[in-house]
């Protein structure tokens, strides 16, 4: 596609639910990042995929948080059992490759969550 | 572990202002550095970038020097714009021989010009 695309925009969800959030990235981009911002916050690095494989886990908040990517493509974010301090705007970005010197990211428009 | 520290916002300047915005970082390797902007109700959009010391990047007017000696990267324009208005992050993306990779953001700074 011509942009990073994130779906739901937004989604509103009962505390204690499961939500999927969905990322589709540039074509031909083979790294793929999720980021959390919160009220007021900077944004939050969570995890990186090159290819659809995650390098490195350390950066979601808790086990209830999980992230896969299939195909080297699409990735989804998931959060089981959420709580309040859920609610953020997750966003997506895709670059080129990972690691890579000045490697640019593209965001997407992200998804407003919000645990009620 | 790697941060990044900017200025807290807001800044509010006239229009044809002189702007800097302040970014300093600390990182254990040799990061690459990145200024990302988000307009109003639009998405985050790489500015400029340097992905090594001395490196200046520059976009739309804006200017950020990559300096290890005092570890920032400031934010420079001459003369800003009301269309200026964003907020401003200030980023590195530093990837370690062992394969781990971060790229860490600042809190952001926003910019109001006024007319």
């Amino acid at each position: 596609g011509a942009g990073v695309s994130q779906s739901p925009s937004n989604k509103v969800t009962e505390k204690g639910k499961d939500v999927e959030l969905r990322c589709d990235p540039i074509s031909g981009h083979t790294a793929l990042y999720w980021y959390r911002q919160s009220l007021g916050q900077g944004l939050e690095f969570l995890i990186y995929f090159q290819g659809n494989s995650a390098p490195d886990k350390s950066g979601l908040p808790s086990d209830r948080f999980s992230a896969e990517r299939t195909g080297g493509s699409v990735s989804t974010l998931t959060i089981q059992r959420t709580q309040q301090e859920d609610s953020a705007v997750y966003l997506c970005a895709s670059s080129s490759v990972a690691g890579g010197q000045g490697d640019t990211q593209y965001f997407g428009p992200g998804t407003r969550l919000t645990v009620l | 572990g790697d941060s990044v520290t900017q200025m807290e916002g807001p800044v509010t300047l006239s229009e044809e202002a002189f702007l800097t915005i302040n970014c300093t970082y600390t990182a254990t390797g040799y990061p690459s550095l990145f200024w990302y902007v988000q307009y109003p109700g639009e998405g985050l959009q790489l500015l400029l970038k340097a992905t090594k010391a001395d490196d200046k990047g520059s976009n739309k007017g804006f200017e950020a020097t990559y300096r290890k000696e005092t570890t920032s990267f400031h934010l420079e324009k001459g003369s800003v714009q009301v269309s200026d208005s964003a907020v401003y992050f200030c980023a590195l993306s530093d990837f370690r021989a062992s394969g781990t990779y971060k790229y860490i953001f600042g809190t952001g700074t926003r910019l109001k010009v006024l007319a």
